[in-house]
């Protein structure tokens, strides 16, 4: 795609459900990465996708989060047992190689009542 | 530990002018890269320029600049002649080594007054 493609764009989900967040990177792009930016704050990194592999997943809270590549282009974000402290705008990031630039998505803003 | 540094929470600038945003790095290795991004109210977050460890020359991307301090482990993004859409916030953001991942600061918001 033209773009790095997020959806959705808004999820509202209850304490305790699961939630999936998909990102679609740039074709061609190998490396992928997912961010979570709390109000206020600056990006957190979470994820590191070079290929199919995670590459650096330090950044994971806990093991409620896990996130899959299977094919080397889409990648799902996946959170088991939602909390409140999981709201946050969750961004996709992907780049041609891994060592250039990156071009980000518009977020999926995630929102746990 | 923190490794980027965003000192100024928000700064304001008056339209026309320049600005200097700060931020500090820390890091032990020798090969690395500092990049800004801008992120308007809409979410999307917006490459402008980036900076290697080894480049001797300050980086240059239209109206903007990076003041690279090596020794100093600074590199503050300046805007000359700010325009009402530079309002924003800005973030800096470091890459270490042979590391792909990318580590950012808190961010500034910037506020440019007509």
């Amino acid at each position: 795609g033209a773009g790095v493609s997020q959806t959705p764009s808004n999820k509202v989900t209850e304490k305790g459900k699961y939630v999936e967040l998909r990102c679609d990177p740039i074709s061609g792009h190998t490396a992928l990465y997912w961010y979570r930016q709390s109000l206020g704050q600056g990006p957190e990194f979470l994820i590191y996708f070079q290929g199919t592999g995670a590459a650096d997943d330090s950044g994971l809270p806990n093991d409620r989060f896990f996130a899959v590549r299977p094919e080397g282009s889409v990648s799902t974000l996946k959170i088991q047992r939602t909390e409140r402290g999981d709201s946050a705008v969750y961004l996709c990031a992907s780049s041609l190689t891994g060592g250039d630039g990156y071009t980000f998505g518009s977020g999926t803003r995630l929102t746990v009542v | 530990a923190q490794k980027i540094t965003q000192t100024q929470p928000g700064m304001f600038v008056q339209e026309k002018e320049a600005v200097t945003l700060d931020c500090t790095y820390d890091t032990s290795d020798q090969s690395y890269g500092l990049f800004w991004y801008k992120q308007p109210s809409s979410g999307e977050m917006i490459f402008l320029i980036y900076q290697g460890s080894y480049d001797e020359q300050n980086a240059t991307e239209g109206r903007y600049s990076l003041n690279f301090q090596k020794a100093r482990k600074s590199a503050n993004l300046v805007i000359s002649a700010s325009q009402l859409g530079d309002s924003a916030m800005y973030f800096c953001a470091m890459r270490e080594g042979i590391e792909y991942d990318m580590r950012f600061g808190a961010g500034t918001r910037l506020t440019v007054k007509p």
